[in-house]
């Protein structure tokens, strides 16, 4: 079936470097992908969104690049923060109605190193 | 910021019994929320959707006679887990999408189930 994976479970960077999570998608028809950041014994935070017709977003601190030719989603850190330590999930919008039922992936766990 | 509260945020029953969980759009209407079911150390997962005033629509392998959703406001949607097992301990988390506006999904704290 359809599925939104992440490359890697675990990615440890020292503070102040930048740091990126990446994900695969398989759903070619998917236009809506969405980063959430989730601290242990807490709900998902939002982080920044991207639709199918950009290649690009930035947000603060953090850029989402998509590539629809190999179906890959990359978050970009800038300057990572011990704060920044958490699980990153993407999540796709499998939808074409828009009802926003979302399919997370397994997501990539973050440690900071001071 | 748009804001969305769970309560209780834990919860300890016995096995049998039934609990009830809120989900509230706290500065925004929502005619649609979202009910997830996470395990540790996994990812979240879609058990059903949530629609003011009519009824929602669950995935598939999830049990409607044993997670009843009331979606009676458009800022107040219930999850009840019924006749609660110890299988059915996790973390549940809600999420509402604004009724008007973007597509973006704000999710709330979550609530631990934890059947004895």
């Amino acid at each position: 079936g359809e599925s939104v994976g992440l490359h890697l479970p675990t990615l440890s960077v020292q503070e102040g470097d930048n740091s990126i999570i990446n994900c695969a998608y398989s759903n070619s028809a998917s236009d809506y992908f969405i980063w959430y950041k989730q601290e242990s014994g807490k709900g998902p935070q939002f982080i920044i969104d991207i639709r199918s017709n950009m290649d690009k977003r930035q947000g603060q601190r953090v850029t989402v690049l998509l590539n629809k030719t190999v179906k890959h989603l990359s978050l970009q850190i800038a300057a990572t923060q011990p704060g920044d330590s958490a699980v990153y999930f993407c999540a796709e919008d499998l939808s074409s109605s828009n009802t926003g039922k979302l399919i997370f992936g397994q997501g990539t766990t973050l440690q900071v190193k001071p | 910021g748009a804001v969305v509260s769970q309560h209780p945020s834990w919860v300890i029953c016995k096995s049998g019994t039934s609990v009830k969980i809120e989900c509230r759009s706290l500065d925004f209407q929502a005619t649609t929320m979202f009910w997830y079911r996470q395990f540790p150390k996994q990812s979240l997962m879609l058990m059903a959707t949530s629609n003011e005033g009519s009824k929602a629509t669950y995935e598939q392998g999830v049990e409607k006679d044993k997670f009843l959703i009331n979606h009676a406001s458009l800022t107040l949607s219930t999850l009840t887990v019924t006749s609660a097992h110890p299988e059915d301990s996790s973390f549940y988390i809600c999420s509402a999408r604004d009724s008007v506006g973007t597509d973006t999904q704000y999710f709330g704290p979550g609530t631990r189930l934890t059947v004895l």
